[in-house]
């Protein structure tokens, strides 16, 4: 069984912090991707990645980046943390050919104080 | 971008019941349809997911409709059970990334 593995279930940083979220997937999946979810707006798209070193923006990109620079790990990175950054945080993988069925990771619940 | 709207948001049915949720999107490119459940606490899971190609699919209780003309597809659950009371999440994909309706929570109650 595919297993998306994030690095930490539960985060709670400083305002101003430099914050790595990390995800693992075991499955040699193409494309990974994070998300973040929040009460009432559902999963929106932060950034994806097709391959290793390649990254594409989502839909709400700012205040993020990522890096990937292995194929099973692809790190979210909050330059400078702001409480409008509290949220769950969700990782997901696909293999890329044939199917588009996301993996999920077990989510990092991130608080920004 | 694509853009997904899902509605209603809230849904609450007795047991037995038939539960519909509707998304509309605005993409004419994409070509996938997947619907997502997610329980209390849990991470999103895959239930039924349905191709542009295709108008219709069921999964025993499940059922996908699209009607790519409307760009509008549906969720269908009969002879709904307690055990269906989750967070159900549709999206649409034109190959790239998926991109997600808020929402329904649909909550079953015997």
């Amino acid at each position: 069984d595919v297993k998306v593995t994030q690095s930490s279930r539960y985060l709670v940083k400083r305002t101003g912090e430099k914050v790595f979220l990390e995800c693992v997937q075991d499955m040699d999946h193409e494309n990974m991707f994070w998300y973040r979810q929040d009460p009432g707006l559902g999963l929106r798209l932060i950034y994806f990645s097709y391959d290793v070193k390649m990254k594409e923006k989502g839909d709400i990109p700012e205040g993020y980046s990522v890096s990937r620079e292995k194929k099973e790990r692809f790190s979210l990175i909050l330059e400078s943390a702001s409480t409008n950054q509290t949220s769950m945080y969700l990782c997901a993988s696909h293999p890329g050919t044939n199917t588009e069925k996301l993996f999920f990771g077990s989510g990092t619940q991130l608080s920004v104080l | 971008g694509e853009n997904v709207e899902q509605h209603p948001s809230t849904l609450s049915v007795q047991e037995g019941d038939s539960a519909v949720i509707k998304c509309t999107y605005s993409d004419s490119a994409s070509n996938y349809f997947p619907w997502y459940k997610q329980e209390l606490g849990k991470r999103p899971q895959l239930i039924i997911d349905i191709r542009s190609n295709v108008g219709e699919k069921k999964d025993q209780r499940i059922a996908v409709t699209l009607n790519k003309t409307a760009k509008h597809f549906s969720l269908h659950i009969t002879e709904t059970q307690p055990e269906d009371s989750a967070v159900y999440f549709c999206a649409a994909s034109t190959g790239t990334a998926l991109i997600f309706g808020k929402g329904t929570t649909l909550s079953v109650s015997s």
